[in-house]
């Protein structure tokens, strides 16, 4: 069974860059066709997809985050990591990390989510 | 952008009652669309994929129906446990819905 846990700073500085970690367990992340990523969901509102990275470290983002946001993958601790760059209050989120089995499906196995708070 | 529309908002029911929330999609996305379930402080569960798909483990009394821009989430029997918000989610270009609110009537 795959398991998955994000990790990282609760709080973040207005401006400043936002760092987490995903962890998975039960699986390898650079098995061939997995994708993982990264969706993010503000306090009371819905779901938003951020980005996501390939087995092989192909990333690809949200259009309006992507000049932001960083994917970056750690075989040898079977992590993969994002940074989001210059956050706002508006970057406020719950942070949820997920697996996609191949490119044609859809999350199927999610971490259990961290909030993130920018305030200074 | 492909945008993606979930009606209603919220939606009132009883126990036992059959509901149908709807997605519709900006452009036409096949049939790349999953239904999720969350709970509130709780990671979204997977109920359907490539839109009729039931997600192993889903009691069947969930089930989806659609292609192209037009979808469906049906609960055919509602269940105590089936309380939740509600997503869809194309998976071309990853966006989800807004998300539909089951209460209890």
């Amino acid at each position: 069974q795959v398991q998955l846990q994000e990790s990282g700073p609760g709080l973040v500085k207005p401006s400043e860059t936002l760092s987490l970690t995903c962890s998975v367990s039960g699986d390898s992340i650079s098995r061939s066709a997995y994708f993982w990523g990264w969706i993010r969901q503000p306090p009371g509102k819905g779901l938003e997809w951020i980005g996501s990275v390939s087995y092989s470290g192909l990333t690809y983002f949200k259009p309006s985050l992507k000049s932001r946001v960083a994917i970056s993958m750690d075989t040898s601790k079977n992590q993969f990591s994002l940074e989001v760059t210059s956050v706002t209050a508006a970057d406020t989120a719950v942070y949820f990390c997920a697996r996609r089995d191949d490119s044609s499906s859809p999350f199927d196995y999610w971490g259990p989510g961290t909030l993130v708070t920018v305030s200074s | 952008d492909i945008q993606m529309t979930q009606s209603p908002s919220t939606l009132a029911a009883s126990v036992g009652d059959r509901v149908t929330i709807a997605c519709r999609a900006s452009q036409s996305i096949n049939k790349w669309l999953a239904w999720y379930q969350q709970k509130p402080g709780k990671a979204p569960k997977l109920l359907i994929f490539k839109a009729s798909n039931l997600e192993s483990g889903v009691p069947s009394r969930f089930s989806g129906s659609g292609s192209g821009t037009e979808f469906t989430l049906t609960i055919s029997s509602l269940q105590p446990d089936d309380f939740a918000t509600y997503y869809c989610q194309q998976y071309n270009s990853y966006s989800f819905g807004q998300g539909t609110k089951l209460e209890i009537k």
